[in-house]
């Protein structure tokens, strides 16, 4: 079982539409990030957090600690969207490590 | 906005041969990565390398690996005999005096294509 786990893999929308990406961990974690990989496979990072909520613009995540939940949500989804996004997580059980999901694919179609 | 710089973008290596992948992370960041990225695959961790030297490795990081910091800017990942299965994409990373508890900035990345 992988111990950070994204889903969906694959998710197509219509533009507009509101985007939820989840990413659930099995081990215990001091802070987790969400990155954003461009089609031309450049990496960038969204967020980093460690409890509740932040926002940037179109983009809010959020964290559930106690769940071992994190989500990533897009409002007012726009093509320019359309992006592999990964959450990874720092793990406190293998020397403060991050440990990768595999990435959720996201197409977003105008 | 500071960038990490990584070149080349692209390198073509023949199996055997010793390649360099160069990077400059963000000047005041204090945290350096390389990662890789096979294609169609998860981005994996190699090595992070704090206060000058190594902090952790991954078992793909073998003594084919070494990584320097040579002159207090540039930060090199050498892979000493290639092997076709070290095509991938290699992503240098910095951060600043929190570690991974920092945002971490991403290069744009090396695509080494081994023959």
């Amino acid at each position: 079982k992988n111990e950070v786990e994204q889903s969906p893999q694959n998710l197509t929308a219509q533009e507009g539409e509101f985007i939820t990406i989840n990413c659930s961990y099995s081990v215990g974690i001091s802070a987790l990030h969400w990155l954003q990989q461009h089609p031309g496979g450049g990496i960038v990072s969204l967020f980093m957090l460690s409890s509740g909520k932040k926002k940037h613009g179109r983009l809010i995540a959020t964290i559930n600690i106690q769940e071992k939940h994190s989500s990533l949500h897009i409002t007012a989804s726009h093509p320019r969207d359309s992006a592999v996004y990964i959450c990874a997580a720092i793990n406190m059980d293998s020397n403060y490590q991050l440990i990768w999901g595999a990435g959720t694919k996201l197409i977003i179609k105008p | 906005e500071p960038e990490v710089t990584q070149t080349p973008s692209h390198q073509v290596t023949q199996m055997g041969q010793e390649v360099i992948l160069r990077c400059v992370p963000i000047s005041n960041h204090l945290y350096f990565y390389w990662y890789r990225q096979i294609l169609g695959q998860k981005v994996e961790f190699l090595v992070s390398f704090y206060n000058n030297e190594i902090s952790e490795k991954s078992e793909i990081f073998d003594d084919q690996f070494s990584v320097e910091r040579p002159d207090g800017s540039n930060f090199t990942l050498k892979i000493r005999s290639t092997k076709l299965e070290d095509s991938a994409m290699y992503f240098c990373a910095s951060s600043g005096d929190r570690g991974l508890n920092s945002p971490l900035h991403f290069g744009n990345g090396t695509r080494l294509t081994v023959t």
